[in-house]
């Protein structure tokens, strides 16, 4: 079962944030929150991630909460094209002969509108 | 991304014929997985491999089988197909040598089984 849990569906003005939530409750100390997009059958893309700090790069800012229960995506500018599955994935980092499974819940289905 | 590359596309297949599906990376990546996607839901893991002949299971492994021959190519076999195993199939790579360790998908299969 996915840690995490997100709203099924947003929608989002072009050019507006769009804010994108996700609970994970459960996080342990050591998991990290990692973001990820699905643009329409196509392959899952990484966006972002963070353990505890707010992180930003070129596609997205993530503000985790100071508890680390929850946490928000920010596409600050979205367009037609952020149009997507969003899915928020809470995992170890990865050790040298360990793996966390990445778990794919049904994520957000965010639509940018005209 | 166009460094993680998945033959067939598209698939049209019969129940009980034996199938396969290759994947091939360019990007050096030690790690590589298979996963499926059911329409409205999220991905789930078939099986994973950390490196050459190097096999372990998912949370979905019946009813498939895999090979990692070369680093860089892993390859997904269905013996003995049956409709339930109509979905569209994700492959995916990862360097166990980077820290956040993002999984970098191919541009998947779609297979249909009558």
């Amino acid at each position: 079962d996915a840690k995490t849990t997100q709203p099924p569906s947003m929608d989002c003005a072009e050019g507006r944030a769009a804010n994108l939530p996700c609970n994970h409750s459960t996080i342990s100390g050591n998991e990290y929150v990692y973001w990820y997009r699905q643009i329409h059958s196509q392959g899952p893309q990484y966006i972002i991630h963070g353990l505890k700090n707010n992180e930003t790069n070129e596609m997205a800012s993530l503000i985790i909460t100071e508890d680390r229960k929850s946490s928000t995506l920010i596409l600050p500018h979205a367009t037609l094209r952020d149009t997507a599955v969003y899915y928020c994935i809470v995992r170890v980092a990865p050790g040298v002969r360990s793996y966390d499974k990445v778990i794919f819940g049904p994520g957000t289905s965010l639509s940018v509108i005209p | 991304d166009a460094d993680v590359t998945q033959t067939p596309r598209n698939r049209i297949t019969k129940t009980g014929k034996r199938i396969m599906l290759e994947c091939s990376q360019t990007k050096g990546h030690d790690r590589m997985y298979w996963y499926r996607q059911d329409p409205g839901l999220g991905l789930r893991l078939i099986y994973y491999s950390f490196d050459v002949k190097d096999i372990n299971k998912g949370e979905i492994s019946d009813g498939y089988s895999v090979s990692r021959q070369a680093q860089a190519k892993f390859s997904l076999s269905l013996e003995s197909a049956i409709p339930n195993q109509t979905a569209l199939y994700f492959c995916a790579t990862s360097d166990s040598k980077e820290l956040q360790e993002t999984q970098y998908f191919g541009p998947g299969t779609r297979l249909l089984v009558l």
